[in-house]
């Protein structure tokens, strides 16, 4: 059974700083990683979404890698400000797109 | 350009009153639809996947159930609700047999059952 975890599960920086959210999960036989940012009350947006055959995707100030056969994923996240505050969800794919989803790790970001 | 729409935002209702949820995507055809479920303190759980009209799967055994009477309508049910349906309910969409596409969400319903 797949399992997804996220480490820290809350992160607390300054404005400005450069820092790394990481996610593991259990199965290596995945077809995609997506990570996705929520906030409070709302719903998921889509960020990244990682192809099993890839190394890493960017966007903006984003950038998440895969290794998929240690089973992890990072998202580094450049010159944060105070609207990344929000929490962050990494989720794994398998067929027809059903994703298994980690808890999340809180981040807030201090002006 | 597709959108998802759910309704309602928030939702509060008695132990053993019934339940309709509604979602509806625009600007794309035959779409993978989901319900998902966030519980305080835990990670999203899928309850359902449709991948077409009438086509129902179910994740996890429990008093919910889903139906898809439209292309692009899923509606999410419950006959009588229990204290352990309250949560936060989630729409979703993908590209129909899309497996490397983007996941996009509705804003969500917050149900309390009390």
């Amino acid at each position: 059974k797949q399992e997804v975890t996220q480490i820290p599960a809350a992160l607390s920086v300054p404005e400005g700083e450069n820092l790394v959210l990481n996610c593991s999960f259990t199965d290596s036989a995945i077809y995609n990683l997506q990570w996705f940012r929520q906030d409070p009350g709302k719903g998921l947006t889509s960020l990244l979404l990682i192809q099993s055959s890839q190394r890493e995707q960017t966007s903006g100030r984003l950038n998440a890698s895969l290794d998929k056969s240690s089973g992890r994923s990072t998202l580094y996240i450049a010159a944060s400000q105070p609207g990344d505050s929000a929490t962050y969800l990494c989720a794994v794919g398998g067929a027809t797109n059903k994703l298994i989803f980690g808890t999340g790790t809180l981040l807030a970001v201090q002006p | 350009s597709q959108t998802i729409h759910q309704w309602p935002a928030t939702l509060v209702q008695p132990v053993g009153s019934p339940l309709s949820l509604e979602c509806t995507v625009e600007g794309t055809s035959n779409p993978n639809l989901y319900w998902y479920r966030q519980a305080a303190g835990r990670g999203l759980q899928l309850l359902f996947y449709s991948v077409g009209i009438g086509q129902i799967s179910s994740e996890v055994p429990q008093n919910l159930s889903a139906s898809r009477p439209q292309d692009r309508q899923f509606i999410l049910s419950s006959k009588k609700l229990l204290l352990s349906d309250s949560g936060f309910y989630l729409c979703a969409w993908s590209v129909l047999r899309g497996r490397n596409s983007p996941l996009h969400f509705g804003n969500g319903t917050r149900l309390t059952v009390t």
